[in-house]
């Protein structure tokens, strides 16, 4: 069975504050991660995937597959970047996606 | 691009009530999705369609959820007769066909069960 955890719940920073969210997943084959970001009145939308090895809006996540681990990080965080973040894992060739609870990151100005 | 669109946005409804819930996906994507996310937990996925055929349904409770996609675009998801726990926001999704394509998400139906 596939699961993602994400262990904490809220993570509270002041603007200009390094940020990363913690993902870690358990899965016997090779999956995919993903980030999901939910913003304030707005729908559910991906924000970036393993595969692509890209940097989104200044966030940046590495697959470990040691530590199966998929962490979310930015070096400076923006007050826009207050959101509800969720890690997500596909499997197999019906891209099914497994999400974790979710973690809310505020940032202060 | 028009996105994913989901009808009603909001529903209140007593136990033992019916609801139907309406999703039509972005034009083109025959993978549809169903989840339902309960309040501070991520999205759990009920259904998935892949045209017009069920591709996984096996966290859909069966004894009270059912969905459909005739003519593989548009869906419904019922629910009947309701239960407290059925309280959740129930979001759509589709995708291209094929794996690892991006899933687009719908804004949800929020449903409350009292």
């Amino acid at each position: 069975a596939q699961r993602v955890t994400q262990p904490e719940k809220l993570l509270s920073v002041f603007k200009g504050a390094p940020v990363e969210l913690k993902c870690n997943y358990s899965y016997s084959g090779s999956p995919e991660l993903f980030w999901y970001v939910q913003y304030s009145r707005q729908r559910l939308q991906l924000l970036l995937r393993h595969i692509s090895r890209e940097s989104i809006k200044g966030f940046t996540a590495d697959l470990n597959k040691g530590e199966t681990s998929f962490h979310l990080k930015k070096p400076f965080a923006q007050e826009e970047d207050s959101a509800m973040y969720y890690c997500a894992l596909s499997s197999g060739a019906n891209s099914k996606l497994t999400f974790g609870k979710g973690i809310t990151l505020s940032v202060r100005p | 691009e028009a996105g994913v669109a989901q009808s009603p946005r909001y529903k209140i409804i007593e136990k033992r009530q019916s609801v139907a819930f309406w999703c039509n996906p972005i034009s083109g994507h025959a993978t549809l999705y169903w989840y339902q996310q309960i309040l501070g937990q991520g999205p759990k996925l009920l259904i998935q369609f892949q045209n017009n055929g069920v591709v996984d349904d096996s966290q859909l409770p069966k004894d009270r959820f059912s969905a459909e996609r005739l003519k593989g675009v548009d869906s419904t998801l019922k629910i009947q007769p309701a239960k407290l726990e059925d309280s959740a926001v129930y979001l759509c999704a589709s995708s291209p066909l094929g794996p690892g394509n991006t899933i687009y998400f719908g804004e949800g139906s929020w449903l409350t069960v009292v």
